[in-house]
């Protein structure tokens, strides 16, 4: 079984511009969830779908938005990005109570 | 207020001896979740054992077992037989009440290093 899959694995962009990182959850997960590992700030909860629908969403700003498809693939994107965007930021999924992660995508921000 | 905190930033061990890694957690909900995870190097969180607040016993998994301590707000992750591969990140993690379905909470995490 195919396990969370993460595309691109690294980014770079420049402050200002806007970036898409994508996930695909594992087969038959419906929930996906994205955390941002920022280098000293451990995991923080960004955004979390279910079935097509936002369904949490952590302390960040408007800006840090994102969809999941009918395929229950998701998107993240980055508005107006900032150098304090430059992070890890994991994408999961869900079966039963645990969450999978994938390996993640590394935003840097110059 | 910090929800998840692990104290030991760091800690050496021995190839093949025990290590126990501290978590305490806050919360007033009566059901809720605790979970470990491994982050080797190349970054990808790694499930390890999850403990429900009404599982009686502690669980465990392989060489992984969580000690937890409900009165005292503890699940304590300890591994058995240390082996070079469980050089890593450490992270525990809540999900709490009737947000069953939702996110984790992370505490800062624990460097693990094993030497031989």
């Amino acid at each position: 079984e195919a396990g969370v899959t993460q595309s691109p694995t690294h980014l770079i962009k420049t402050r200002g511009q806007q970036a898409t990182l994508r996930c695909s959850p594992i087969s038959g997960h419906t929930s996906v969830y994205w955390y941002q590992q920022a280098l000293g700030l451990g995991l923080q909860f960004l955004l979390w779908y279910d079935e097509g629908e936002e369904r949490n969403r952590g302390n960040f700003p408007p800006r840090f938005s994102g969809r999941q498809f009918p395929n229950y693939s998701s998107e993240l994107n980055v508005n107006a990005l900032e150098l304090e965007d430059s992070a890890l930021y994991l994408c999961a999924s869900r079966a039963s109570y645990e969450q999978y992660f994938g390996p993640g995508t590394r935003l840097t921000v110059t | 207020a910090q929800k998840i905190t692990q104290t030991q930033p760091g800690m050496f061990v021995q190839e093949k001896e025990a290590v126990t890694l501290d978590c305490t957690y806050d919360t007033s909900d009566q059901s809720y979740g605790l979970f470990w995870y491994k982050q080797p190097s190349s970054g990808e969180m790694i499930f390890l054992i999850y403990q429900g607040s009404y599982d009686e016993q502690n669980a465990t998994e392989g060489r992984y077992s969580l000690n937890f301590q409900k009165a005292r707000k503890s699940a304590n992750l300890v591994i058995s037989a240390s082996q070079l591969g469980d050089s890593a990140m450490y992270f525990c993690a809540m999900r709490e009440g009737d947000d069953s379905w939702g996110k984790l909470q992370f505490g800062a995490g624990t460097q693990v290093v094993v030497t031989p």
